[in-house]
């Protein structure tokens, strides 16, 4: 079946230490995006790419970075810069610039912060 | 720049009731708009989206949603609400240079029996 996968679901990291969420897509999008979620705070936008070897810094890139070397792949990685990395983190995809605008989600990860 | 607003962080209903969720949004262009429902643990399902044409917008489980442009509204509302309609739900807008997508901070919607 079509559609985003995410790996790990839940993934535990000490303070200090880089981790990378997988975010994998067979819709065949040209674009692709990583939201992070807090309780109260809705979802915010780390880093969105709507074409291989570019992407864009969202609202709150700092203490993130991505790559985008496959359409299908968009690997984001949480860096010991970030200084409150505990969050839901979602990967997203829609087709490049579509007429609805319409997101395709994951299930999302989890990543605790020991 | 595009935003959105969800009035009130969380909802109450009884089964049966009325349910009536909040958005007001603010866009320097024509907005499109969307309500997507997350369950607990899991990502974000498209209910519904407005683009062009009709305002009363109807999407899956029941819900619809009426764009306003006097009001600067998109409220999700459902006639009788269910158990299983218990979820976070996120108003969005589309950026004016189409490349992303903005969510409200959403409203956990409880459902009491």
């Amino acid at each position: 079946d079509g559609g985003i996968t995410q790996s790990p679901k839940y993934l535990f990291r000490k303070e200090g230490q880089n981790v990378t969420l997988s975010c994998e897509q067979n819709l065949n999008h040209d674009a692709m995006y990583w939201y992070r979620q807090d309780p109260g705070q809705g979802l915010r936008l780390i880093y969105y790419s709507q074409i291989v070897n570019d992407f864009q810094k969202g609202d709150i890139a700092e203490g993130y970075s991505v790559s985008r070397e496959k359409k299908e792949s968009f690997p984001l990685t949480v860096t010991s810069a970030q200084k409150n990395p505990t969050a839901f983190y979602l990967c997203a995809s829609s087709p490049r610039r579509a007429d609805t605008g319409e997101l395709f989600f994951g299930e999302g990860s989890r990543l605790t912060v020991l | 720049a595009q935003s959105v607003t969800q009035l009130g962080s969380h909802v109450s209903v009884s089964e049966g009731a009325l349910v009536l969720l909040r958005c007001n949004y603010s866009s320097s262009v024509p907005p499109y708009l969307f309500w997507y429902v997350q369950y607990p643990n899991q990502g974000l399902q498209l209910l519904l989206k407005y683009t062009t044409g009709a305002t009363l917008v109807k999407g899956i489980n029941g819900f619809e949603a009426e764009f306003k442009k006097s009001e600067t509204s998109f409220h999700l509302t459902k006639p009788s609400a269910h158990m299983s309609d218990a979820a976070e739900y996120f108003c969005a807008v589309r950026d004016s240079s189409a490349s992303k997508i903005i969510f409200g901070s959403g409203t956990r919607l409880s459902i009491r029996p």
